[in-house]
């Protein structure tokens, strides 16, 4: 099972929009509502940021958001602040493997 | 509040075997809720999921791993375990624990909710 495609950087100024995809294939994000995305600050474990495609942990801000289409899911970040600079993962339910993640998406907040 | 503490050698052989306990606070491991696993980054790289145990002993690896990895769990403890075989340097990663919420009623479900702080693992000689 190979790992998702993230875009490897992606990069915003404070209070815009930014969007991060993950694609996978019909065996994974494709075939299951089951993407969760995590937040990793440097030294730090990740953070459940959504999970099941679009929901929100209790404490998480609502400028975080989930979506999917296809093969390709998408982790939206609106209101860019400084405190969202930080790695970000994918991770969609893969039926055999089960757990694949994402390759990785180094959000800066310029 | 539930939380993972991870622990054990920091440095292993080459061809010996990495030991990992993940100790649960807070909350019960033998809730039928939970998947518990273990997850780990090589360095400056991504996530790799390795495996994880039910409170039942039922388990569940990566295939990539499989031939090498055992995950036990020792319930009276509080605690799960990990076992690779035959490192190499390749199996230098930071390690962590982590928790797979199955039950959407009891808050996050289908996601790591809850992750230990990670543990590094140096396999050099």
């Amino acid at each position: 099972q190979s790992a998702l495609t993230q875009p490897a950087s992606v990069s915003g100024s404070p209070g815009q929009s930014i969007t991060i995809s993950c694609t996978g294939t019909s065996s994974d994000v494709g075939s299951y509502n089951l993407v969760s995305w995590y937040q990793q600050h440097p030294g730090k474990a990740p953070k459940v940021m959504i999970y099941e495609v679009s929901k929100r942990p209790s404490g998480i801000s609502s400028r975080f958001s989930g979506s999917k289409s296809g093969n390709t899911a998408s982790l939206t970040i609106s209101g860019l602040q400084a405190e969202d600079e930080a790695d970000y993962y994918c991770c969609s339910y893969a039926g055999t493997t089960p757990y694949v993640f994402g390759t990785g998406t180094k959000v800066t907040v310029l | 509040q539930v939380q993972l503490q991870e622990s054990g050698p920091g440095l292993v052989k080459p061809s010996q075997t990495l030991s990992l306990i993940c100790t649960v606070s807070g909350g019960s491991i033998s809730s039928g809720s939970y998947y518990w696993s273990w997850i780990r980054q090589h360095p400056g790289k991504g996530l790799e999921w390795i495996g994880y145990i039910y409170y039942s002993g039922s388990t569940y690896y990566n295939p990539s791993l499989k031939s090498r990895v055992s995950i036990s769990v020792d319930k009276s403890k509080k605690q799960f375990s990990l076992k690779l075989s035959s490192v190499t340097a390749a199996d230098t990663a930071v390690y962590y624990c982590a928790r797979w919420g199955l039950d959407c009623s009891g808050g996050v479900c289908d996601g790591f909710d809850i992750w230990g702080q990670g543990t590094m693992v140096t396999v050099s000689s």
